[in-house]
């Protein structure tokens, strides 16, 4: 039962340097997202997907890129790090928009110093 | 998508249920009420969703009022591993993106 799976864990980089979080989920999923979340706060939505090949932005999407060229993948990229962007960022997919619940990998803790 | 108000924090002794209102009161009739909770930073987890009727799981019970301005989720018997961040959330039906928003939530502390 792997559901969505993130890596890396744990991630320190400089500023400047550029990155890419990775997503995978087995559950033939159309939807995936990616959100972030800072000390104390809720989770913010930065992009999602509602299939292969279709992207869109989320509320804070500035700093990030992401592609959907399969079902299963997601990644998330990261081109010039900056330290704003110290986060802990989950990647969630679904089968649905509304009805059906997000699972949610583990997260990856990134620090920009 | 409405929006939700929870109580900060709240205590539960150990093998009691725990008692989580949350109040949306301006949800729309289309608008499913879901229920998260996150141990730990760890990556949310998904408990229970409803839209009208009340609804039970393995995990919890969620109880919708009748004008559905408000819930409750309840954990039957209230165990450590139950100490998390829960977060109420509504989540509009038919819309193209789908993603949860979540506020702060209601830190719920089981004590021994």
């Amino acid at each position: 039962n792997a559901g969505v799976t993130q890596t890396p864990k744990f991630r320190i980089l400089k500023i400047g340097q550029s990155m890419t979080l990775q997503c995978a989920q087995d559950m033939n999923h159309n939807y995936m997202y990616w959100y972030r979340q800072d000390p104390g706060m809720g989770l913010k939505l930065i992009y999602y997907s509602v299939g292969a090949g279709i992207t869109d932005k989320g509320e804070v999407p500035n700093g990030y890129n992401v592609s959907r060229s399969t079902t299963e993948d997601f990644p998330l990229r990261l081109e010039l790090a900056a330290p704003s962007q110290t986060s802990v960022y989950f990647c969630a997919s679904s089968y649905s928009s509304t009805d059906q619940p997000q699972h949610f990998g583990d997260g990856t803790r990134l620090s920009i110093l | 998508d409405a929006k939700t108000t929870q109580p900060p924090s709240m205590d539960c002794a150990e093998g009691r249920a725990a008692n989580l209102p949350c109040n949306h009161s301006t949800i729309s009739g289309n608008e499913y009420v879901y229920w998260y909770r996150q141990i730990h930073s760890q990556g949310p987890q998904y408990i229970i969703h409803g839209l009208k009727n009340n609804e039970t799981n393995e995990m919890a019970s969620l109880i919708i009022t009748e004008d559905r301005k408000s819930s409750t989720l309840i954990l039957p018997h209230a165990t450590l591993r139950d100490t998390a961040v829960y977060y109420c959330i509504v989540r509009v039906a038919g819309g193209s993106q789908g993603n949860l928003i979540f506020g702060k939530g209601t830190k719920l502390s089981v004590k021994p």
